[in-house]
């Protein structure tokens, strides 16, 4: 069963960068479609954006301009950058496994990070 | 964007109850729609995918049905362990979005 695990800070001042990693185990990232999602009190759950093993990238247009996702396949790692960041982006940040085999469907999730953005 | 509707926003039903969550989009999404019970503190967990697949290791009472923008998740006879907050997604197309959540509580 894979298993994965988020990991950063979790407070971030406003104007700075957000940088999140995602550790998976149980499993290999190759071959998957990863994503990340946030969920705040005011706007939900919000998907913002995939990445596949081989480096393919789409993001949410809402933040397209203030996010970069990656991976690292020696390390079965994936990571978030966001930048800019104001109270708007104080949310719990999760990764999770995209399933893409005829349907799409997100099958494992980490358990999420708080991230809050204060002076 | 894509908007998922889900209602009721909230409902309260009792252990053993039949209950039934709508989700409705703004334009078609086919069948790429599925269903997530989150309870307090944890992350979403995918119940239903393709609108009427059962994922693996979900209890047969949960079922879904629907195509093209109507939608909907029913639990047949109503477990303690059901009281939690459920969401749609549309997969269809990026971005993918979820509906505002149905809370269900107990009465």
């Amino acid at each position: 069963q894979v298993q994965l695990q988020e990991s950063g800070p979790g407070l971030v001042k406003p104007s700075e960068t957000l940088s999140l990693t995602c550790t998976v185990s149980g499993g290999f990232i190759n071959n998957n479609y990863w994503s990340w999602i946030r969920q705040s009190p005011g706007k939900g759950l919000e998907w913002i954006g995939y990445i596949h093993s081989t480096g393919n990238t789409d993001y949410n247009p809402s933040l397209k301009s203030r996010v970069t996702i990656s991976v690292d396949t020696s390390k079965n790692q994936l990571s978030l950058s966001l930048t800019s960041m104001t109270a708007a982006d104080t949310a719990i940040y999760y990764c999770a496994r995209e399933r893409n085999w005829n349907q799409v469907w997100f099958d494992s999730w980490g358990q999420g990070i708080l991230v809050t953005v204060s002076s | 964007d894509i908007q998922m509707t889900q209602s009721p926003s909230s409902l309260s039903a009792s252990v053993a109850d039949r209950v039934t969550i709508t989700c409705r989009a703004s334009q078609s999404v086919s069948d790429y729609l599925n269903w997530y019970q989150q309870k307090p503190g944890k992350a979403p967990k995918v119940l239903i995918y393709g609108a009427s697949s059962l994922q693996t290791g979900v209890p047969s009472r949960f079922s879904g049905s629907g195509s093209g923008t109507d939608f909907t998740l029913t639990i047949s006879s109503l477990q303690p362990e059901d009281f939690a907050t459920y969401y749609c997604q549309q997969t269809y197309t990026t971005p993918y979005t979820f509906g505002q959540g149905t809370r269900l509580d107990i009465k």
